[in-house]
């Protein structure tokens, strides 16, 4: 059975800071790999996209992808209040796109 | 607004009742998914559909669950004889292959 692993938290990073969110796959064949955040009551929303190995910026978010590791990242830097959410590392084969998720990591920003 | 629109929002429902959920995509996305999110929970894949054909659905999806795409547009899903397990966020989203999935707001189902 496919498995996305997360820590679930919660991480408590202060105002500012860099939050780092980490994320393993059982998959060797996983293809795309997907930052999804969550705030409380609401639905997932896309955040950040990975396909290569190596780094991927947006803005104040870094991706990171080691597929020899099976191990992906989002770095989040200048924290701010507003990232306090639940971040869901999601990953799909290629073969028909659905995604398999992580159970969420917290993250709360403390002001 | 040219998101993934779910309705309705919020449904309560006595056990023993049927509900239908309807999802609109995005309109240009051919992919439209069906996942199920618990408290603590990431979403949980249910079934999908690549234009009106639905080319898988969860094994851990029972019999009482069905989904239908017509046109393949608008998607609805149909939960018969509700039982107070099925008491989740139900999200639909949707994708233009090979692309990233965008979700609805969710309709949080209640089971009393």
């Amino acid at each position: 059975q496919k498995e996305v692993e997360q820590n679930s938290g919660p991480l408590s990073v202060p105002e500012g800071a860099i939050a780092s969110l980490n994320c393993t796959y059982s998959d060797r064949g996983s293809q795309s790999f997907f930052w999804y955040r969550q705030y409380s009551g609401k639905s997932p929303e896309l955040i950040m996209s990975i396909y290569s190995n190596g780094d991927k910026e947006d803005g104040r978010f870094t991706a990171q992808l080691n597929k020899a590791s099976q191990y992906v990242s989002l770095l989040i830097r200048d924290s701010q209040p507003s990232d306090s959410a639940t971040y869901l590392c999601a990953v799909n084969d290629g073969s028909n796109y659905k995604l398999t998720f992580g159970k969420g990591t917290l993250l709360t920003v403390n002001p | 607004d040219t998101g993934v629109s779910q309705n309705p929002r919020h449904k309560i429902t006595k056990r023993g009742q049927n509900v239908t959920f309807r999802c609109d995509p995005i309109s240009e996305h051919n992919r439209l998914y069906w996942y199920r999110q618990t408290l603590g929970q990431g979403p949980e894949f249910l079934t999908y559909f690549q234009n009106e054909a639905q080319l898988e659905k969860s094994r851990l999806l029972s019999d009482r669950f069905s989904a239908e795409r017509p046109k393949g547009s608008f998607s609805t899903l149909e939960i018969q004889r509700t039982e107070q397990g099925d008491s989740a966020m139900y999200l639909c989203a949707s994708s233009f292959s090979p692309s990233e999935a965008f979700f609805g707001q969710g309709t949080r189902l209640t089971v009393v």
